[in-house]
């Protein structure tokens, strides 16, 4: 299995502008996970999935945040429109049900709005 | 409120000597415990685990601690090791075996010199 599959790897964008970042997850995997890390919060969740039904989104900061997951092997996170504050690692995370060692994340996608 | 915290940003250690890693938690609730592992441009991997039933958890170099009363756990490598320079993630969540909620801290970097 290749992992879970983030891109884009880095993202350079202009203040105002809408992103749209990507993931596929371990096939099998229910649950789907999007983080953002930075280094006043660490590893903060965002909202997450399971079998392609959004069940807690309390974690996205504003409005201009967006998740959606289409089917079972693709999800998006979209800003828009994208602010100087947005930039951080984007890391999205797959598990199954029964996986008492958590979760496999992707590399993320280093996102920085200029 | 950060409810996992690792106040420690960083930890510098020789190599074969002990390093000790440490994460407090305010969430009572908690009663599964995780540290991931993560190198620069990677994605974090999971490291080792515990649940509150232990006091302790082994897996080679690596050991978990937990202390219920003082709701601290601490991650103890030994001996340390050049390729263990990486960021260490403490986590926790409600529940044990599901892909519930993991809360994270904002990680601790460790260095390991020869």
């Amino acid at each position: 299995d290749a992992g879970v599959i983030q891109s884009p790897r880095h993202e350079v964008t202009e203040m105002g502008q809408e992103v749209t970042l990507r993931c596929k997850p371990i096939s099998g995997h229910d649950y789907l996970f999007w983080y953002r890390q930075t280094m006043m919060r660490g590893l903060e969740l965002l909202i997450y999935f399971n079998n392609n039904v959004p069940i807690d989104d309390s974690g996205m900061p504003e409005d201009r945040f967006s998740a959606k997951m289409p089917n079972a092997s693709f999800s998006t996170l979209k800003i828009q429109p994208s602010e100087p504050r947005d930039s951080a690692v984007y890391f999205c995370a797959s598990s199954f049900l029964a996986a008492p060692r958590g979760y496999t994340f992707g590399s993320g996608t280093r996102l920085t709005v200029v | 409120d950060q409810q996992v915290k690792q106040n420690s940003p960083s930890l510098s250690v020789q190599e074969g000597r002990i390093s000790i890693l440490n994460c407090d938690y305010t969430n009572s609730m908690f009663d599964y415990f995780l540290w991931y592992k993560k190198y620069p441009a990677e994605g974090p991997t999971f490291l080792i685990s515990i649940s509150s039933i232990k006091d302790k958890n082994e897996d080679g170099r690596f050991t978990v601690f937990l202390n219920k009363s003082a709701k601290h756990l601490s991650l103890h490598i030994v001996p340390s090791q050049p390729g263990d320079s990486a960021v260490y993630f403490c986590a926790a969540s409600v529940g044990t075996g599901t892909a519930s909620k993991l809360t994270f801290g904002t990680g601790t970097r460790l260095q390991v010199t020869l």
